[in-house]
């Protein structure tokens, strides 16, 4: 059974902060996809990465894939209000599978 | 254009009673999706169809919960009948298939949030 494990599972920091997330299987993925989820909304994709190794940046966002395929990292630059949401990975393995979020709160 | 449609969003009901959720995914996305979230935490996947040919249930606890998607556009998920730990957020998503054999995007909708007392 494929699994993705993220941390840390909840992050409470003050705007202007910087801060990584991380997203780990011992299982290897053809793409990793990145979601935002804010209360009450569906998930809403941020990137994609397929090949390992790949960085992508996204604004102040920056997205890695690991060498291997099986681990990625989300880091936030100078973290602000609007950053705050559920942060999801998604493993393509045949099927896509749901990492169990990492809750951000960035407070003013 | 709109996006996934899904009502109701909010339906709260006593437990052993009947409850259905309804979709319309972004016109010509051939693969739907429905899954389960709980609070603060990721999507859990249910059922997946591709048309109107369920090719991923294996998920989907059949013998209280059923799906349809009958001509390969909307689709409704039942639960009968709904039981204390049914109540979650129940999202559907839908994507074109990109060809390759992947994924690709997934558009979801804002989900329904299912309350079982």
């Amino acid at each position: 059974t494929q699994l993705l494990e993220q941390s840390p599972q909840f992050l409470s920091i003050q705007e202007g902060e910087n801060l990584t997330v991380y997203c780990n299987s011992s299982s290897v993925f053809s793409s990793l996809q990145w979601y935002r989820q804010e209360p009450g909304e569906g998930p809403v994709l941020l990137v994609t990465v397929v090949t390992g190794g790949e960085v992508k940046k996204l604004k102040r966002l920056t997205f890695q894939f690991g060498d291997a395929r099986k681990d990625s990292s989300l880091h936030i630059t100078a973290a602000q209000p609007g950053d705050t949401g559920l942060y999801l990975c998604a493993g393509e393995g045949g099927k896509l599978i749901f990492g169990q979020g990492t809750e951000l709160s960035v407070k003013p | 254009e709109a996006g996934v449609v899904q009502s109701p969003r909010y339906k709260i009901i006593e437990k052993k009673q009947p409850v259905a959720f309804w979709c319309n995914p972004i016109s010509g996305h051939n693969t739907l999706y429905w899954y389960l979230q709980n609070l603060g935490q990721g999507p859990e996947l249910l059922i997946r169809y591709e048309n109107e040919e369920a090719v991923d249930d294996s998920q989907l606890p059949k013998d209280r919960f059923s799906a349809e998607r009958l001509k390969g556009v909307d689709s409704t998920l039942k639960i009968q009948p709904a039981e204390l730990g049914d109540s979650a957020v129940y999202l559907c998503a839908s994507s074109s298939s990109p060809g390759t054999g992947a994924t690709g995007e997934l558009f979801f909708g804002e989900g329904s949030r299912l309350t079982v007392l």
